[in-house]
Parts: structure tokens; C-alpha cells; sequence
């Protein structure tokens, strides 16, 4: 069964471009996770999906950052304009239930570098 | 705020050495990961703790978890270089009705030398 699948692995943009990111989850969960690590410091949620709804957004940071998961499958989040402290590694996790059931698989991260 | 430290951030062990990893959180929370991520691979599971005084074992790797200290470890034994990663403990927390997030700590950057 194929894991979280993230696209591209590595961005480089220019600051003021418009950059995005794609996820495809597991296949069959229903759950969506954004999250970010930033240069040393800790992995931060960003948003959270279920199916195509916007369960919790409160980790984006601002509205150049937007999400969307249209037909409750993949997952895309446009940067624009980004920022060079919007620099990091963009993780995406899926999940088939909430807890208690199960835990959350990520994927390998795409990292983005603003210059 | 629920805030999560790990220390240390970075090890340098030899192998065949032990050594202890510490997960301290803020608030209150029954449910803690263990991750490992090698470069450019994603987060893989290794240990979910559900309760206090929940203790699991792969290998080298053993973990526990003290929910009235608010505090988990995960002791190496023995090291090998294949141990060398970044290991991030994370602790869910409830975001509202019935959804979770995750909150991580910094990660701790292992390297194991011959």
C-alpha cells in the first residue's frame, strides 16, 4: 500500500513567487494534516482536513498561505507570495480516524527555500 | 499553550554506548509519539504511549511515559550507527470537538560514530 506522498521533494523560488505543494494521503483516510518545520525549531501544525472540510486552521500562519483538498483526496497549499521565512520543511500526515483509533503516517516532506 | 522540550538537541555517542533522551511537556496530555526521521524520508512511528507508566521496547529502543511528571524517555542501548537520525517526541492534544494535532518537541539529532 502506497504511504503519504508529497510534491515536489525540494523547491527553490525566488521571494514573491507563487509556489504550490501537493499531498496524496493514504488512500481511504479521511484526514488531512499540514505541518511545518521551520529551520531548528519544532514541527508546527499548520491545518487539518477532514474529507474536503477545513476542521482546524489555527496554524497558518497568514493569508498568503492557501489550503485546499477539493473531492476529499489530495491536497494542494499555494504560497503567494512567499517569503523568505516561509523556508522550511512542509510535512503532510493522514489519518483514517481521530483518536483514539489510529496514529497519523507522514510523508516525506517537501522542502521549500525562498531566496 | 501546550509546549514540548526535548534534550538533548544534538548527541554524539559512540557505539556500543547507552544513552537517555527526554521528552518534558506542559500540560496535560495522555497520548505520546516517538519518531524517527532520517534525511529527506518521512516521520516513521516508533512508539505510541497511551498511559502512565506505559513502557514499549524495538530493539535498541525503549520507551516510557510519566504522565503525573509529564515526562518521557527513550533509552538507547547499545548503539549502532544505524541509529543515527533525528528523533522527535510529539504530544497530541485535543483542537476541538473530536480532533487532535500534534505538538512536537525540537527533535534530537543522534549521531552515532564507530
Amino acid at each position: 500500500e502506497a504511504g503519504v506522498t508529497q510534491f515536489p521533494s525540494h523547491s527553490v523560488i525566488e521571494k514573491g513567487q507563487t509556489v504550490t505543494l501537493r499531498c496524496d494521503p493514504i488512500s481511504g483516510h479521511d484526514n488531512l494534516y499540514w505541518y511545518r518545520r521551520v529551520m531548528g525549531k519544532e514541527i508546527k501544525f499548520l491545518l487539518h482536513f477532514v474529507k474536503e472540510s477545513k476542521q482546524d486552521e489555527s496554524g497558518m500562519p497568514n493569508n498568503r498561505f492557501l489550503a485546499e483538498r477539493t473531492g476529499g483526496t489530495y491536497s494542494t497549499l499555494k504560497v503567494q507570495p512567499a517569503e523568505l521565512e516561509d523556508s522550511g520543511v512542509y510535512f503532510c500526515a493522514s489519518s483514517q480516524d481521530t483518536r483514539p483509533n489510529t496514529e497519523a503516517f507522514f510523508g516525506q516532506g517537501t522542502r521549500l527555500t525562498v531566496v | 499553550e501546550l509546549k514540548v522540550e526535548q534534550n538533548p538537541l544534538f548527541l554524539s555517542m559512540q557505539e556500543g554506548k547507552n544513552y537517555t533522551i527526554y521528552c518534558n511537556y506542559s500540560t496535560t496530555s495522555d497520548r505520546l509519539y516517538w519518531y524517527r526521521q532520517d534525511p529527506g524520508k518521512s516521520l516513521e512511528s516508533l512508539f505510541v504511549l497511551l498511559s502512565n507508566g506505559a513502557v514499549k521496547q524495538e530493539g535498541r529502543l525503549m520507551a516510557s511515559l510519566d504522565t503525573k511528571a509529564r515526562l518521557s524517555t527513550l533509552h538507547i542501548t547499545a548503539a549502532v550507527h544505524d541509529l543515527s537520525a533525528t528523533y522527535f517526541c510529539a504530544v497530541d492534544r485535543r483542537s476541538g470537538g473530536s480532533n487532535y494535532k500534534l505538538t512536537f518537541g525540537k527533535g534530537t539529532l543522534l549521531t552515532v560514530n564507530p
